[in-house]
C-alpha cells in the first residue's frame, strides 16, 4: 500500500495554463506539506499545513495555493504557470506538526512537472 | 538550500567509507535529518540526530554533530553500489518545515 501518493507522475502543459497536482496520504497523518525540486536538485519547502494552520514560505509566489478537501488530502494548484515552474513537486505528510518527538515527513515519489 | 551547504559530488569504491559533509546557520532547529533520493524516486529518511546529541549510530550509518561549528556528517561504512544517489541534510523549522541542502551525489565505483 503506498503511504503517501501524488497525480499525476508527469505533467506537461504550456504557459499561461491552470493546473492542480493531487496528494494523497493513507497514514492518518496530521500535516502535509509541498515542496519544490528544481533542476539543479535543490530543494524547497512550499507549505506546511493542518487542519489548524497553514504555513507559507514567504518565497512562494501567491499563484500557487494549496487546496485541502479532507485531511487525507492537500492538493497543489497553480495559476498561470510559467517557465520557472519545471520542477518535480513533492508531496510530504507527517503525524504531528506540534509533536515533541521526532516527526518523521513521508514523501510521495513526486509529480515532474514541464511548462513549456 | 541558502543556509545548508553541502558538497555536489562524492566518488568511492565499493566497500571503502563514504563521508558525506553539510554545515548549516540555523542553530534553533530541533532535529537534522539525512535523506536519500535514489533516481527518479521521492525521497526516504535515512537517519537523523537530536540537536543535543553528538553522534549516532544505525548499522553502517554514524551521524556526528558538531553543535559549535554547525557541522553534520553521515558517514557510511562498507559503501555498496546500492548506496548510490543523492544525499541531503536538512534540519527542522517552525511548522517542522524542512530546509534542504544542495545534496550530494555519491558514486560508488565496483
Amino acid at each position: 500500500d503506498t503511504a503517501v501518493s501524488q497525480t499525476p507522475k508527469y505533467l506537461v502543459t504550456q504557459m499561461g495554463n491552470d493546473k492542480s497536482i493531487k496528494c494523497e496520504q493513507n497514514l492518518g497523518h496530521d500535516t502535509m506539506y509541498w515542496y519544490k525540486q528544481d533542476s539543479k536538485k535543490f530543494l524547497k519547502i512550499m507549505f506546511s499545513y493542518n487542519n489548524k494552520e497553514l504555513i507559507i514560505n514567504e518565497t512562494v509566489p501567491n499563484r500557487f495555493s494549496p487546496k485541502s478537501p479532507d485531511k487525507a488530502h492537500l492538493n497543489l494548484h497553480i495559476n498561470s504557470l510559467e517557465l520557472g515552474d519545471s520542477a518535480v513537486y513533492f508531496c510530504a505528510s507527517s503525524q504531528d506538526v506540534n509533536s515533541p518527538s521526532l516527526d518523521e515527513q513521508y514523501f510521495g515519489p513526486g509529480t515532474r512537472l514541464t511548462v513549456t | 538550500g541558502e543556509d545548508v551547504e553541502q558538497s555536489l559530488f562524492l566518488s568511492v569504491r565499493e566497500g571503502d567509507s563514504s563521508v558525506i559533509n553539510c554545515t548549516y546557520t540555523d542553530s534553533s532547529s530541533t532535529y537534522l535529518y539525512w535523506y536519500k533520493q535514489e533516481p527518479g524516486a521521492g525521497l526516504q529518511l535515512l537517519t537523523y540526530i537530536f540537536s543535543n546529541m553528538d553522534m549516532k549510530q544505525d548499522q553502517r550509518l554514524t551521524v556526528l554533530l558538531n553543535k559549535k561549528d554547525k557541522h553534520l556528517s553521515l558517514r557510511i561504512a562498507d559503501t555498496q553500489t546500492g548506496d548510490s544517489a543523492i544525499y541531503f541534510c536538512a534540519h527542522n523549522n517552525a511548522g517542522n518545515m524542512l530546509t534542504f541542502g544542495g545534496g550530494t551525489r555519491l558514486m560508488v565505483k565496483p
